[in-house]
């Protein structure tokens, strides 16, 4: 079975600091694909990134980058210079090869102090 | 606005009362997902269909809740008899391919509360 581990359930940070948001899957699929979704206060989900497992190259999209860790089982997150309006609930989701269902964590609520 | 909208965005019923909600996926989108979120967790899957066809349920979908996609576009999901376990956010997404190979598109999902 699979599964999705986001350990750090709210952190809060400074504007302008750098923050890390961790996230370790757990599945015995070697093709998978992994996600990162945003949920602000409106509550509507925001799609951020997707892997597939035979991908470890690390992205960067501006200020967001993803740290994709086969070794370690981890695909973190960090969000340099963070912002007020990065203050939301971010999912770690696990998928399977087929059309399975997406898995997710219980996310992690940042918070992001002016 | 083209992206996927839910009604009603909040309901209040008493127990032992049936409720519907509705979802209206992005028009060009063939798959459509329901997910329940309760308080501190994340989203877990419910059913989905590829145009009309129910192709998945979740265990969790108990023989008190069916959805349906008449014609492949926008589909319903009703609740028989509430409980007040079914109090939850429950979230629509569609998309035009498999849940794994690309974006589910999220409405901002519909808040039952069951008194």
């Amino acid at each position: 079975a699979q599964k999705v581990t986001q350990a750090q359930t709210e952190i809060s940070v400074v504007e302008k600091e750098d923050v890390t948001l961790d996230c370790v899957y757990e599945t015995r699929d070697t093709t998978y694909y992994l996600f990162w979704y945003k949920q602000p206060p409106s509550g509507e989900l925001v799609f951020l990134i997707r892997r597939n497992s035979f991908d470890e190259q690390n992205e960067i999209s501006g200020r967001y980058s993803w740290n994709f860790q086969k070794s370690t089982s981890s695909f973190n997150f960090t969000i340099t210079a963070s912002q007020v309006v990065d203050s939301a609930v971010y999912f770690c989701a696990l998928g399977v090869s087929g059309n399975t269902p997406l898995v997710f964590g219980k996310g992690t609520r940042l918070s992001v102090i002016a | 606005d083209t992206g996927v909208s839910q009604d009603p965005r909040h309901k209040i019923t008493k127990r032992g009362q049936n409720v519907t909600f509705r979802c209206d996926p992005i028009s060009e989108h063939n798959r459509l997902y329901w997910y329940r979120q309760t308080l501190g967790q994340g989203p877990e899957f419910l059913t989905y269909f590829q145009n009309e066809a129910q192709l998945e349920k979740s265990r969790l979908l108990s023989d008190r809740f069916s959805a349906e996609r008449p014609k492949g576009s926008f589909s319903t999901l009703e609740i028989q008899r509430t409980e007040q376990g079914d109090s939850a956010m429950y979230l629509c997404a569609s998309s035009s391919g498999g849940q794994n190979t690309g974006e589910l598109f999220f409405g901002e999902g519909s808040r039952l509360t069951v008194l």
